[in-house]
């Protein structure tokens, strides 16, 4: 089964420019949550989807959004980039029926810098 | 608010050590906690999880266990092998659908 697969991996932008993230979860999982990872203040929750509902949504500012698809795949959007943006960006899948049961399966991530 | 704490940061031990890595959290009112391993570059990889219900998960080498009433979790690794070299995070999910919340993780270093 392949696991969760996240493109691109590696993104430079300048600040003032959008970027969209994509997500694709293990095959059957309904559940994504995405996660920022900066060296400074670790991972932080973004934001978390189950069958194209967003179940709860993390202390970012409103430029970061997401939104998830009937196929299960994700997709994370930040609209004017900030150097403090630059960060690996993670989303992970899990099987449970949106209720946190099940382990979290993880991506690589996408390495975003902004310059 | 949820807060997770693992010290120390970082942690050098020689081949063959059995070790024990900590994880405190503030809010003992925990669903499940999960454990963690990240290596350099890569997303994580899940461990163990350990419902609010049970005390202890198991998986080849490593081992969970878990004290809400004091807040704590820890990951024993048995045998330590430099393979085992990664940063592990331990992360507790507050209720059914809350979020994740995250320590900082431990560096393991094993010598060989």
């Amino acid at each position: 089964k392949a696991g969760v697969t996240q493109t691109p991996r590696y993104l430079i932008k300048t600040r003032g420019q959008q970027v969209t993230l994509s997500c694709s979860p293990i095959s059957g999982h309904r559940s994504v949550s995405w996660y920022q990872q900066t060296p400074g203040q670790g991972l932080q929750f973004l934001f978390e989807y189950f069958s194209e509902t967003q179940r709860n949504k993390g202390n970012f500012p409103g430029r970061f959004s997401g939104r998830q698809f009937s196929n299960s795949r994700s997709e994370m959007n930040v609209s004017t980039l900030e150097l403090g943006d630059s960060a690996l960006y993670l989303c992970a899948s899990s099987s449970d029926l949106g209720t946190g049961d099940s382990p979290l399966h993880f991506g690589n991530g996408t390495r975003l810098t902004v310059t | 608010k949820q807060e997770v704490t693992q010290i120390p940061a970082a942690l050098s031990v020689p081949e063959g050590e059995n070790l024990v890595l900590n994880c405190s959290f503030t809010d003992s009112a925990i669903y499940n906690l999960q454990w963690f391993r990240q290596d350099p570059g890569k997303g994580l990889t899940s461990l163990l999880l350990i419902q609010s219900s049970q005390r202890e998960q198991t998986s080849g080498r490593l081992n969970a266990s878990l004290d809400k009433s004091s807040g704590r979790s820890t990951l024993y690794i048995a045998a330590s092998q430099p393979g085992d070299s990664a940063t592990y995070l331990c992360a507790v999910r507050g209720g059914a659908n809350s979020k994740l919340t995250f320590g900082k993780g431990i560096t393991l270093s094993v010598r060989p």
